[in-house]
This record gives C-alpha cells, structure tokens and sequence, in this order.
C-alpha cells in the first residue's frame, strides 16, 4: 500500500506560514492526497486535498510537486487554535471503486504565542 | 446539520461484558466508516460501508467484532466479549462522495 511519511513534530510561532511537509513516494496515478487535522480530544477534520493541481480553500493550501511524490500543507498564519496533529494522507481505491483513508503517525504542530 | 453523533461519548465495561457503540452518520451521505484509535496503533480503520452493505471489513481485529447498518440512518459497532486491549477511542465517519469524511467525537472506550 502507498504510505505517508511526515515529521513527528514541527513547532511554529504565531501569525507566521506554516510548511507541513509529506512524502508519498510509492503514490500510484489514482491516489488523491488528502489532510486532515486532530485536535485534542476530538475526532479528525477534514483540511484540504487534491490529485495533482496545487489547491486552495479557507483553511488552507496544498501544493502538490510535479512528480506526486511530495506535497506540502501551507497554513498561511497559524494560530493558537490550529495546534493539532495533521495528517497527510492518500485516498486509495480498495473493493473496487470505493476509496478508503489510510491514516499515518501525522505531524504534531504546536503554535508558540 | 448536526454532524455525525456518536453515542456513548464514554463508556467503562468490565472485562467479558458486551459493548454496542452507535452511530448516526449525516443524512445523505452514502459511506459509513469505524475507525479505532489507540496511542500505539494510531488510527485504525475497522470497516466500512456502502450504501448500508459492508464493502471492507479487512480491518476488524477479530470475532469479537461485528458491525451492522440497518439502514441509512444508524449504525453499531459492538464487542463481545470485550478485553482490555479493546480500550481506544473509536470514531464513526461519514462520507458523501467519498472523498471528504466527516468524523464524529467518537466513543472512548475503557474495558477494566
């Protein structure tokens, strides 16, 4: 299966971009790069995702590299409620066309004030 | 719409006793998802459903575990008997075009 790898941790200070960054080297053509965040004690968030176009919405940015094997989640100025763990992770097709999410360790932000 | 509701948001059983977690995904979606979480397993995804029909349950631990959708609406999850090692956090998702999944508070799950 295509796996995700992420740092364990990142820190950033407030107001300031954040970079999160996702290998996924073993990505195949139909895999759809999906984030999503934990905050404590509540269930996973949906953030952003995309196949291969850079992406924007709201909350944030995916920039997709041109290979597929990279991609970085941009929060574009972090505050103290965006200290979560964020997850990168591939939208993979499992029994036939149904996709299912296959989550990693994920990436621990802390925002410093 | 109120989201996904998951009901117990906390639950503590005894060792062999059977434990039924619920599941109310959002109206019109299409795809159901459990999913376990464990501080050494992380998240785990159990089983899934489409359209009420079990497409992928490759991921239930054991017998102990079943999971049924009697209709669109309602879904359980239950153990029996439960064990210790079922301890977790377990979180009901749903989906509509089964790309975006929108997780419920989960259940925290202590079995003494």
């Amino acid at each position: 299966d295509a796996k995700t790898t992420q740092p364990n941790s990142m820190e950033s200070n407030e107001e300031e971009p954040v970079h999160l960054p996702c290998n996924h080297s073993t990505i195949s053509g139909t895999d759809y790069i999906h984030w999503y965040r934990q905050l404590p004690s509540q269930g996973p968030e949906y953030v952003i995702h995309g196949l291969t176009s850079n992406v924007n919405n709201r909350m944030a940015s995916l920039a997709i590299a041109e290979d597929r094997k990279s991609s970085t989640l941009i929060l574009h100025r972090a505050t103290l409620r965006d200290a979560a763990v964020y997850y990168c992770i591939l939208s993979i097709i499992s029994s036939g066309s149904a996709r299912q999410l296959t989550f990693g360790s994920g990436t621990q932000l802390t925002v410093l004030p | 719409d109120a989201g996904v509701i998951q009901s117990p948001r906390h639950e503590v059983t005894e060792m062999g006793q059977e434990v039924t977690l619920r599941c109310k995904p959002i109206s019109g979606h299409d795809y159901l998802f459990w999913y376990r979480q464990t501080m050494m397993r992380g998240l785990e995804l159990l089983i899934y459903f489409n359209n009420n029909v079990p497409i992928d349950d490759s991921g239930m631990p054991e017998d102990r575990f079943s999971a049924k959708m009697p209709n669109a609406s309602f879904s359980t999850l239950k153990i029996q008997p439960s064990e210790p090692r079922d301890s977790a956090v377990y979180f009901c998702a749903s989906s509509f075009n089964r790309q975006r999944a929108y997780f419920g508070p989960g259940t925290r799950l202590t079995v003494l």
